[in-house]
């Protein structure tokens, strides 16, 4: 069955640090992944959209890198702030359908502490 | 402002009773989406609709009931039928037409908490 995997223990770091969190998916072939923030209690907002055929994206102090032979794609933060303590979802997407369904990963809570 | 609006916030239900989430969006988007969010798991998708007066079932649609008379409108009936009911639900739309229909972002609202006396 289709699996996706993020870092179920919370990751800590230090203000100005680069934070890098993982997303690793089996039993898939998502043609794009996104990802998203979620704070306590909130919705998720929508970060970055990375496609199949894309290496590499970059907004601001975010990057991602999506790796299919790995299966796989990383999401950093560079000079990481306590205003960036969330959790992140990452989210996959089948291009052939246009229904916009995603399968969401359990997401990885980041704190990033002064 | 433009955004998907989701009520009430918190709701306790009672076993065996019914209860209906609202969620209401004036993005003009044509797509719409029920997500159940519970500790330590992914979303998970319960229905959703691409046009008005049409609906799909998710991957956990047991239990629950929606309707789409409205472009603005996905309300969630979450029925007595529904095991585990207790959750916090996200409602969420994307648009359909554009330069990348088909992967285009969801807009969330900020949720629903259900609880189970």
């Amino acid at each position: 069955s289709q699996k996706i995997e993020q870092n179920s223990e919370a990751l800590n770091i230090q203000e100005g640090k680069t934070a890098t969190l993982t997303c690793n998916y089996t039993n898939y072939s998502p043609a794009y992944l996104q990802w998203y923030r979620q704070d306590p209690g909130r919705g998720p907002v929508f970060l970055l959209l990375i496609r199949e055929n894309e290496k590499e994206k970059r907004k601001e102090r975010l990057k991602v890198t999506f790796d299919t032979t790995l299966k796989q794609s990383l999401f950093h933060i560079t000079a990481s702030q306590p205003a960036d303590s969330a959790t992140y979802l990452c989210a996959l997407g089948h291009g052939s359908s246009n229904t916009g369904k995603l399968i969401f990963g359990q997401g990885t809570t980041l704190q990033v502490k002064p | 402002d433009g955004g998907i609006t989701q009520s009430p916030k918190y709701l306790f239900r009672k076993e065996g009773q019914n209860v209906t989430l609202s969620c209401e969006q004036n993005l003009n988007h044509d797509a719409m989406y029920w997500y159940r969010q519970d500790p330590g798991q992914g979303l998970r998708l319960i229905y959703y609709s691409q046009i008005v007066n049409d609906f799909q079932k998710g991957d956990i649609a047991e239990g629950y009931s929606v309707s789409r008379e409205k472009k603005e409108s996905f309300p969630l009936t979450v029925t007595s039928a529904q095991k585990n009911p207790t959750a916090f639900y996200l409602c969420a739309s994307r648009p359909t037409s554009g330069k990348t229909p088909n992967t285009g972002e969801l807009f969330f609202g900020e949720g629903s908490r259900l609880t189970v006396l």
